[in-house]
Formats: C-alpha cells, sequence, structure tokens
C-alpha cells in the first residue's frame, strides 16, 4: 500500500492526452510545492519528467505537464505517442518522519 | 550525465546483513542527498535514507536500528547496509541522488533484485 494514491491503469489512443492523478494528504502534497514524476520502462532506471510540481528539466519532453491542486497533483500526457507507454510515479516531499512519500506507480498503454 | 549503478548479492540469507553499492559515475558525490529506496513485490515504494555532505545521514524510522548509509567518495561510491534481514527485505534496492534544493531525485539506478531466503 502506497503513501500517494495513483489509479493503476491508463490508457489513450495516439495524439489524445491523458491525465495521472496522484493524491496524497495535507502532510505532503498539500502542503509542500515538492512533487515529482517519474518514468519507468521495463529494464530502465526511473527518469525524471517533472519536478517541483510543474518543472519540466532538461531532456523532459514538452508534452509533459504537471500541476496540483489541494491535496492531488496530476500529470498530463499530451499528443499520445507509442513511446509513452510506460509506468510513471509520484513522488513527494511529506512532514512526516518518512521526509518522502510515492505513488503505487501507473501503467500507461497506447491503444 | 550521471549514471548510478548497484551492485551487491542477489541472495542474503535470513539474520544476515545486506549489503550494496551504488557507483556514480560522471558526477561529483558532494552536494547531494545519496538516497536508497526499495520496493517490496507487490507493494509501493519505500524511501529508505540517505547521506549527505559525506557524514550526515536520515534514515526510515522503521529501517533505522538495522541500517547504516556510507560513502566512499575516493571510489565514488555510497554503500547501504541492512542487518538481521527478513523476508520483509526482500526487494528490489535502487540508488538514487536527490536534490537538496528541489527534493527530488534526479538521477536513479535501475535497480537490483535482493531476495532474503535461506
Amino acid at each position: 500500500q502506497s503513501a500517494l494514491t495513483q489509479p493503476a491503469s491508463v490508457s489513450g489512443s495516439p495524439g489524445q492526452s491523458i491525465t495521472i492523478s496522484c493524491t496524497g494528504t495535507s502532510s505532503d502534497v498539500g502542503v509542500y510545492n515538492y512533487v515529482s514524476w517519474y518514468q519507468k520502462h521495463p529494464g530502465r532506471a526511473p527518469k525524471l519528467i517533472i519536478y517541483e510540481v510543474s518543472n519540466r528539466p532538461s531532456g523532459a519532453s514538452n508534452r509533459f505537464s504537471g500541476s496540483k491542486s489541494g491535496n492531488t497533483a496530476s500529470l498530463t500526457i499530451s499528443g499520445l505517442q507509442a513511446e509513452d507507454e510506460a509506468d510513471y510515479f509520484c513522488n513527494s516531499y511529506t512532514d512526516t518522519s518518512t521526509r518522502w512519500v510515492f505513488g503505487g506507480g501507473t501503467k500507461v498503454t497506447v491503444l | 550525465q550521471v549514471q548510478l549503478q548497484e551492485s551487491g548479492p542477489g541472495l542474503v540469507k535470513p539474520s544476515e546483513t545486506l549489503s550494496l553499492t551504488c557507483t556514480v559515475s560522471g558526477g561529483p558525490t558532494s552536494r547531494y542527498y545519496w538516497t536508497w529506496i526499495r520496493q517490496s513485490p507487490g507493494k509501493g515504494l519505500e524511501w529508505i535514507g540517505y547521506i549527505y555532505n559525506r557524514v550526515n545521514t536520515y534514515y526510515n524510522p522503521s529501517l533505522k536500528s538495522r541500517l547504516t548509509i556510507s560513502v566512499d567518495t575516493s571510489k565514488n561510491q555510497f554503500s547501504l547496509r541492512l542487518t538481521s534481514v527478513t523476508a520483509a527485505d526482500t526487494a528490489v534496492y535502487s540508488c538514487a541522488r536527490g536534490q537538496v534544493s528541489g527534493a527530488y531525485f534526479d538521477s536513479w539506478g535501475q535497480g537490483i533484485l535482493v531476495t532474503v531466503s535461506s
């Protein structure tokens, strides 16, 4: 069981936009703008695609965007492409003693 | 571009010590949170702990009594040592570089599966 709640799976057709939610609490997502998102393809290391809620690191596609409202952060992938098929997980700093919490991951399928 | 690679035994006996090393290439081992994270089968990701500035450590309270994270700057490596392991410690262990300023992990290793079994 993960501290942050994500849908297990999301799917979309090429060219569509999809949104993945990441719901936490007032101890993490709700109080800090330290939410990050990662893409993970099988057998490869996770790749940072969004940090501090909505910032994209260099090298991340501009089709990825992030936002936050209350205790829920969201990742939107626009113009869905076959290469976007992967697992995505969120992460937030927390004011509890565990410092960082993670989502359980969302499998994105491109139909 | 910094790269991280975990190494260590894939099988550890119950009650023994799990030791893993993360080798960092392409970047310094200072000024970051050098972090260990794990994912047990069927469970979510769990932050284990980090070392910062060579000597400052912060551990997940649930593991603190069994855990040591250290760094060897001469080898560009940092290590995890978890004592008295049980089957519950079976997991994929990953190392990651954490940014101090923004509390995110900008580089990760691929992860290594460690099974605790006799």
